[in-house]
């Protein structure tokens, strides 16, 4: 069983702060990593897919950082807003095959 | 381009029931995956279809089973209910299933096992 883990749980940040929350998985036989937003009432939406050490994915206010050889990724939101806050999903796999393991999340709540 | 749809939405069930959960696929998409969510545990997977073949299974009992159609629409069924498998029961399809693409999950199937 694969340990995929994410902290911190929650977070609470007021808005236009910056923030940053870590997914960390196994360093061996890493195909790729993957984070999702998943926004109450809705379906999770992919952030980014990165399959590469040292990868580095932007989307806006979000970007996202890789180190298959340590097993942990970095998500950074800059500025936070009110509509940021959601359960932010990173997702590991160590095979080619479409099988993600998922860590438990990490839920942001920005305070106007 | 319409989006993954699940039905229904929600379901009631009594314990040693069976359901039938369906999933179509965004246009194009030939594998679909299934996962559950449970308060207090991450998402779950629990199997992916391609061209109408499992190639993936997760770490749950054969009561859990599906299968996918000509048309890449998949089906979930679990026989013999049991309160624990009350959850969110999400799919998600991506065009050939490789695990450099993005998964499209739908709006999820809310399970109530009474």
């Amino acid at each position: 069983i694969l340990n995929v883990e994410q902290s911190p749980q929650s977070l609470h940040v007021q808005e236009g702060d910056s923030t940053n929350f870590t997914c960390s998985f196994p360093s061996s036989n890493f195909y790729a990593l993957h984070w999702y937003r998943w926004e109450t009432a809705k379906s999770p939406e992919a952030l980014f897919v990165m399959t590469l050490n040292g990868d580095e994915k932007k989307k806006g206010r979000i970007s996202a950082t890789l180190n298959t050889k340590e097993g942990y990724s970095y998500l950074y939101i800059k500025g936070s807003q009110p509509e940021d806050s959601a359960t932010y999903l990173c997702a590991f796999s160590d095979n080619a095959g479409n099988m993600l393991t998922f860590g438990g999340g990490t839920r942001l709540m920005v305070k106007p | 381009k319409a989006g993954v749809t699940q039905t229904p939405r929600y379901l009631i069930k009594t314990r040693g029931q069976q359901v039938t959960l369906s999933c179509s696929p965004i246009s194009g998409h030939r594998s679909v995956s299934w996962y559950q969510q449970t308060p207090g545990q991450g998402l779950q997977f629990l199997f992916e279809y391609f061209s109408e073949t499992q190639r993936n299974k997760g770490n749950f009992p054969g009561r859990f089973s599906g299968r996918q159609f000509s048309n890449s629409r998949s089906e979930m069924n679990v026989s013999t209910l049991e309160l624990g498998d009350s959850a969110l029961y999400l799919c998600a399809s991506t065009i050939v299933g490789s695990i450099g693409e993005k998964l499209f999950f739908g709006s999820g199937t809310q399970l109530s096992v009474l």
